[in-house]
């Protein structure tokens, strides 16, 4: 069976600091991968998809950039937070354009 | 562009009772439609995926209808338990891809 690992689970960080959130799949292979961000009051939203390695689509344009060094590896980054960047974070597949399987997530608070 | 709304926000029930939960989209133009349960501080769980060509999805106590043309799904629990106390998240899929989440209906169920 396949599952989808996050981590770290929560993160504090100050502002103007990098960031590293990581994804991984098992069980799959050439899943089409997903970043989502949920920020308190407004719902979830896509940040980055990604049909294959190195293939990234961004949504919105943000502080935020993403990459896909392996197939089932999937990685947030940010070279400076802002305290804009604080939310949960969460990571998902899906085999073509079918369900999508979420993550653990990831707490992210910027101070 | 593509609005999802859930109606009601929040809904507290006794525990027995069947109740509904709606789901409204602008643009009838989907590729699926996938409801979601998240539990406080956790990630989102699939509970029923509907193809745009489908009608309805069952899968134990929940039912989900899918009214395209109209814009619409409902999510229905029969004999509602405290253990069904969730957000519950409606999402339609564009393209197969990108997912567009409502905000969530919160519902408790009262023992």
């Amino acid at each position: 069976s396949q599952t989808i690992h996050q981590w770290p689970a929560t993160l504090v960080q100050p502002v103007g600091s990098p960031l590293s959130l990581e994804c991984t799949v098992e069980g799959t292979s050439n899943p089409n991968l997903y970043w989502y961000r949920q920020a308190a009051g407004r719902g979830l939203q896509l940040l980055f998809y990604s049909v294959g390695i190195g293939q990234i689509s961004s949504e919105v344009p943000q502080n935020l950039s993403a990459s896909r060094p392996q197939d089932r590896q999937f990685i947030l980054s940010s070279k400076k937070l802002l305290l804009s960047d604080s939310g949960f974070y969460l990571c998902a597949w899906s085999a073509g354009g079918h369900e999508q399987f979420f993550g653990p997530g990831t707490r992210l608070t910027v101070l | 562009k593509q609005e999802v709304t859930q109606i009601p926000a929040a809904l507290s029930v006794p525990e027995g009772e069947n109740l509904v939960l709606n789901c409204s989209f602008t643009d009838s133009a989907i590729y699926n439609l996938q409801w979601f349960r998240q539990d406080p501080g956790k990630g989102l769980t699939s509970l029923l995926l509907i193809q745009s060509s489908q009608r309805e999805q069952t899968s134990g106590r929940l039912n989900a209808s899918l009214d395209k043309s109209s814009g619409r799904s409902t999510l229905y629990i029969a004999a509602s338990q405290p253990g069904d106390s969730a957000t519950y998240l409606c999402a339609v899929s564009l393209y197969g891809n990108k997912l567009v989440f409502g905000a969530g209906t919160i519902l408790r169920v009262k023992s």
